[in-house]
């Protein structure tokens, strides 16, 4: 069990311009989720995947926004012409499938965004 | 909507002291709850979850109680220590998805 895994761990870029981040969750977990949490704040949720079916998404998650989970292994979240307010930590978690979801999610360390 | 709301936000406490975090939620109807710890720039690491039908938990110094009924968990921390400075964040599940809150930050002095 090596953990959570995300990658990039920053990400500087100009506004306007596209962002791709990847998270490769623990192997057997079969549900992937992706946080959002700005500076004091909680983490919120944008969007969660079963295997590779992504079954909800956050009215946090404009139009710019868009995850993937091919083959229901690693993910990615691309966010398309960055703005200013996209700046944050961008979390992803994973978890077993239970009866209830009550399976902990176990979390990667996290891609801090900064816009220019 | 489920909100989350912990208090105090911020707590700063000396070596030794044993100390306690709250945390209440306005909807009963949850799955688990889980208590967080953050470190600056760092993810997420759990201390501890306890299920809806669970009463409290415990491993090590911490030990984190549940009542569902009336919307409220604690955070037990005993004999705090310097590394114990993080920031505590609960979470409560009512299907797959966590409702956070804001966090308390947590300051121990050597």
């Amino acid at each position: 069990d090596t953990g959570v895994s995300q990658d990039p761990r920053h990400k500087i870029t100009k506004r306007g311009q596209n962002v791709t981040f990847r998270c490769d969750p623990i192997s057997e977990h079969n549900r992937l989720y992706w946080y959002r949490q700005t500076l004091g704040q909680g983490p919120e949720f944008l969007t969660y995947f079963q295997n590779e079916a992504q079954l909800e998404k956050s009215r946090l998650l404009s139009d710019r926004f868009s995850a993937e989970r091919p083959k229901g292994s690693f993910s990615t979240l691309e966010i398309q012409r960055t703005e200013q307010g996209d700046s944050a930590m961008y979390l992803c978690a994973s978890s077993l499938a239970g009866t209830g979801s009550n399976q902990p999610q176990h979390f990667g360390d996290g891609t801090r965004l900064s816009i220019l | 909507k489920q909100e989350v709301t912990q208090i105090p936000a911020a707590l700063s406490v000396p070596e030794g002291e044993n100390l306690v975090l709250n945390c209440s939620f306005t909807d009963s109807a949850i799955y688990n709850l889980q208590w967080f710890r953050q470190d600056p720039g760092k993810g997420l690491t759990s201390l501890l979850l306890i299920q809806s039908s669970q009463r409290e938990q415990t491993s090590g110094r911490l030990n984190a109680s549940l009542d569902k009924s009336s919307g409220r968990s604690t955070l037990y921390i005993a004999a705090s220590q310097p590394g114990d400075s993080a920031t505590y964040l609960c979470a409560v599940s009512q299907t797959y998805k966590y409702i956070f809150g804001t966090g308390t930050r947590l300051k121990v002095l050597a």
